[in-house]
């Protein structure tokens, strides 16, 4: 089955920039969405189909790839981006979604 | 308001069964295919479940193919999860969501989420 992984935990600086990273096998070919999770909520996307931004979330948080790696970047970190990040992909060969293991975003 | 709220949850035996219920509001919900995914206490995201605009395809996870049935009514803009056979591994909080197009688009809006909790 399809693996997606991430770092437990990322620490960062307020002010400076989180890079948060997702691995799989040929996900270059795949497209990559990043959720953000706040303890006691839901998950809100904050990147789909790459590097898309949906308009109601701050041009600070980007998304690229290269090779088999994708990466969420976190621009100026402010203490409200502390949160659990998840990147996902479509598994076409077994038609499943998959989940990254999330990676904590500490800002310290 | 583009809403979707979970119901049904609750404590169950082992080996019991449970129905549980995603109502849609403020969206054109036959339009949308939408997803079950569950997060165990203190665990990540896992994908349960996956159902295409009219049905037409129905996606599970290995841990649940067999023991989960995901459905829809159109009519009723609500999105359902039968549960048999519920195992302690199946202790979670059950979020609804939808997908922004087609079955394998991303999850862009997302329920507030049901406990359910398997115990004896």
């Amino acid at each position: 089955s399809y693996v997606l992984t991430q770092p437990p935990s990322v620490s960062v600086a307020p002010g400076k920039t989180a890079r948060i990273s997702c691995g799989g096998n040929n996900i270059g070919r795949k497209s990559v969405h990043w959720y953000q999770q706040k303890p006691g909520q839901a998950p809100v996307m904050v990147i789909h189909y790459n590097s898309d931004r949906p308009s109601v979330i701050s041009e600070r948080f980007s998304g690229s790839k290269s090779g088999n790696t994708a990466t969420l970047t976190i621009s100026r970190v402010e203490a409200g981006d502390e949160a659990d990040y998840y990147c996902q992909v479509w598994d076409s060969v077994s038609d499943h979604w998959v989940f990254g293991g999330g990676t904590k975003l500490t800002v310290l | 308001e583009v809403q979707l709220v979970e119901s049904g949850g609750g404590l169950v035996r082992p080996g019991g069964s449970l129905r549980l219920s995603c109502a849609a509001s403020g969206f054109t919900f036959s339009s949308h295919s939408m997803n079950w995914v569950r997060q165990a206490p203190g665990k990540g995201l896992e994908w349960v479940s996956s159902i295409s605009s009219s049905s037409s395809f129905i996606y599970y996870a290995d841990s649940v193919k067999g023991r989960f049935t995901i459905s829809r009514d159109d009519a009723e803009n609500a999105l359902y999860l039968q549960i048999y056979r519920l195992r302690v591994e199946d202790t979670a909080v059950y979020y609804c969501a939808r997908a922004d197009t087609s079955v394998n688009s991303a999850f862009d809006v997302w329920g507030q989420g049901t406990m359910v909790t398997v115990s004896s």
